[in-house]
């Protein structure tokens, strides 16, 4: 099974700064990674695919790059409505897993 | 827009079987892969496994004997039951949709998900 991991577990950021989020993975999953954006109760939405594609109705903002084993989202200047937890999930090798999560709250 | 709505009961007795089901509408079931995921209170998401439109399924190894995926394509629904229940199976279980009629690819549609207790 291939371990995502992601780091840190908590970012604090100020409406406007920039967040970097990191997600490895235990093994190459090649560009087959996908970052969700959960808010509380809420389902996950998918936000990037294929590492570094944004999906329908996130603005620019956001951008995701990497490949193999090292990847980041990268949210250009963090506005209110963006503070959630992001997941990371490979679906290169079965079972498809998903990292533990980094919840982005106000600093 | 594809919309998905898990259905069930909320709470299970442990050892006893969880049975949800998951409507799909505004769009066909068929030529797409459907899945499970579930996310126990506080904690992170777990893919439980995934079926076609055509039946073939493919379950994560750590609930395989488990679990059982089920699709009914004249309903436009899809369903999972778990069985020999206990408290760790307590979750918030969501179904979803891969993207492209394919397998091995992003879940790009997921239902509200729903909250399934299992107590004695």
């Amino acid at each position: 099974e291939v371990v995502m991991t992601q780091s840190p577990a908590t970012l604090s950021v100020s409406p406007g700064e920039r967040a970097t989020l990191s997600c490895r993975a235990s093994q190459s999953v090649s560009s087959k990674l996908a970052w969700y954006q959960q808010k509380p109760g809420q389902a996950p939405r998918l936000l990037i695919y294929g590492a570094s594609t944004r999906a329908t109705g996130f603005p620019a903002r956001f951008s995701g790059s990497g490949s193999g084993t090292e990847f980041t989202l990268t949210i250009s200047s963090l506005q209110s409505e963006d503070f959630a937890v992001y997941y990371c999930q490979q679906y290169y090798n079965w079972p498809f897993t998903f990292g533990p999560g980094t919840k982005v709250d106000m600093k | 827009q594809v919309q998905l709505q898990e259905s069930g009961p909320g709470l299970v007795k442990t050892s006893e079987t969880l049975s949800l089901t998951c409507t799909v509408s505004g769009g066909s079931i068929n030529s797409y892969y459907w899945s499970w995921i579930r996310q126990p209170p506080g904690k992170g998401l777990e893919y439980i496994g995934y079926i076609s439109y055509g039946g073939s399924t493919n379950y994560n190894p750590s609930l395989q004997s488990r679990v059982t995926i089920s699709v009914d394509t004249s309903k436009n629904q899809f369903s999972l039951t778990l069985t020999s229940v206990t408290a760790a199976d307590t979750a918030v279980y969501f179904c979803a949709r891969e993207a492209w009629g394919a397998s091995y690819t992003h879940l790009d549609h997921w239902g509200q998900g729903t909250l399934v207790t299992v107590s004695s």
